[in-house]
């Protein structure tokens, strides 16, 4: 599947260390999300960027820094995190559907398996 | 914010039997309601979605049922298989802001185990 690509798909980073995550999509989409998908919790929104502005922080640490230079790219920087930040971490795209319309399909991507030691 | 409850967390079939999954949500807001299958190891797919101008949906096996009084939402799949065992996540927007780009919040997802 090429519609929405992650890199790396595997990460592993000590607490001191900085790194960043890159997804992109192929499908013509102007919206992108992070979401977290660890073990003991359901999939958490992150970030909503819609048109590369930021629309939507769900209270993330700032340790997590997204960044959208264009509608098709989304980078998530990581900087002096916690083991407890071992996660999934998802990427997402859509189309921006009308004001006061429906939500559109989100797509996802395979997702970078983080490890923090 | 939106809160998602999904029920079961675990959920054991007969193969060929079928299998309801369900979920409600808190804002009365909300219009759009996915499910997403997700297998070991990959990334969630969606495999059926509906909003609210409608009260069902079906896809072959699949159909979603939307009840807007109470705020809850069904999956169903018939004639259940082998390949249906995944864990299934319901979702509705989270914040929902009016425009079309809202992040999903999550139901915490149920397993679904087919037996043979």
């Amino acid at each position: 599947e090429t519609g929405v690509t992650q890199t790396p798909r595997h990460l592993v980073m000590g607490m001191t260390n900085k790194k960043s995550l890159k997804c992109e999509q192929h499908l013509g989409h102007n919206a992108m999300y992070w979401y977290k998908q660890s073990a003991k919790k359901p999939l958490e929104l992150m970030f909503v960027y819609n048109f590369k502005e930021q629309t939507e922080n769900n209270s993330v640490p700032s340790r997590f820094s997204p960044e959208c230079p264009n509608s098709s790219h989304l980078f998530l920087h990581l900087h002096t995190l916690q083991p407890e930040d071992s996660a999934l971490y998802l990427c997402a795209s859509s189309q921006d559907g009308e004001v006061g319309g429906f939500q559109e399909t989100q797509y996802f991507g395979p997702g970078t398996r983080l490890l923090v030691l | 914010g939106e809160n998602v409850e999904q029920h079961p967390s675990t959920l054991s079939v007969q193969e060929g039997d079928s299998a309801v999954i369900k979920c409600t949500y808190s804002d009365s807001a909300s219009n759009y309601f996915p499910w997403y299958k997700q297998e070991l190891g990959k990334r969630p797919q969606l495999i059926i979605d509906i909003r609210s101008n409608v009260g069902e949906k079906k896809d072959q096996r699949i159909a979603v049922t939307l009840n807007k009084t109470a705020k809850h939402f069904s999956l169903h799949i018939t004639e259940t298989q082998p390949e249906d065992s995944a864990v299934y996540f319901c979702a509705a927007p989270g914040e929902y802001s009016g425009g079309g780009a809202d992040g999903l919040t999550f139901g915490k997802g149920t397993h679904l185990i087919i037996q043979p």
